[in-house]
């Protein structure tokens, strides 16, 4: 069974850094790109960043480019996002998600994880 | 970016009713479509990818079309289970982006 285990969420005061962690398992994790999706409380999904099976290809929306940085460790199943300079909008739960191909667009997102909450205030 | 568009933003329908929501793109996105049924408290969970393919274990009620800029998700016979709220999301270009949801309530 794939599953996804993000961590490293919590509260956190603005103009400080946090990084997420997902734990794969279930599949060949070098074999698959990986994303990381937020979603505020209350509204509905926001793609943040995705990263290709080599770390060849990596992608950020536009509200997180330049402070968040997206990373892998294929002999660890790991997935990581590197959160600086965080701000009250970038509060959210965020999930780590398995891409359907190797690359980080053409495919789908399945399955997601549980997600973890990142909330950024003082 | 390419800018989804979902309508209706909320619906009210009963069991056993047909439900039909819609998806545009801003731009042509071919067949690069998913859709996204996520219910409270849970994470999104995949009910059709490339426009009209029905994930393993997605009821056959589900079912998608459309090609280009406009696709449709329908509930043929909608269930209990399947009040929630859909998104769908084009992955044709970099940034992936997603509607901004349906939700479906009961009448």
């Amino acid at each position: 069974e794939v599953q996804l285990v993000e961590s490293g969420g919590g509260l956190v005061q603005p103009g400080r850094s946090l990084r997420l962690s997902c734990a794969a398992s279930g599949f060949t994790f070098g074999d698959y790109a990986m994303h990381w999706v937020r979603q505020a409380p209350g509204k509905g999904l926001k793609w943040v960043s995705g990263i290709s099976w080599n770390s060849a290809n990596i992608g950020y929306a536009d509200s997180v480019k330049g402070r968040f940085s997206i990373s892998r460790d294929n002999a660890k199943s790991a997935l990581f996002l590197q959160m600086n300079s965080l701000r009250p909008e970038d509060t959210a739960l965020y999930y780590c998600v398995k891409d359907s191909g190797l690359i980080t667009t053409g495919g789908w997102s399945d399955p997601w994880g549980q997600g973890t909450l990142v909330t950024v205030s003082s | 970016d390419i800018q989804m568009t979902q309508s209706p933003s909320s619906l009210s329908a009963s069991v056993g009713d047909r439900v039909t929501i819609t998806c545009r793109a801003s731009q042509s996105i071919s067949s690069y479509l998913n859709w996204y049924q996520q219910k409270p408290g849970k994470a999104p969970k995949l009910l059709i990818y490339a426009a009209s393919s029905l994930q393993s274990g997605v009821p056959s009620r589900f079912s998608g079309s459309g090609s280009g800029t406009d696709f449709t998700l329908t509930i043929s016979s909608l269930q209990p289970e399947d009040f929630a709220t859909y998104y769908c999301q084009q992955s044709y270009r970099s940034p992936q982006t997603f509607g901004q949801g349906t939700k479906v309530e009961i009448k």
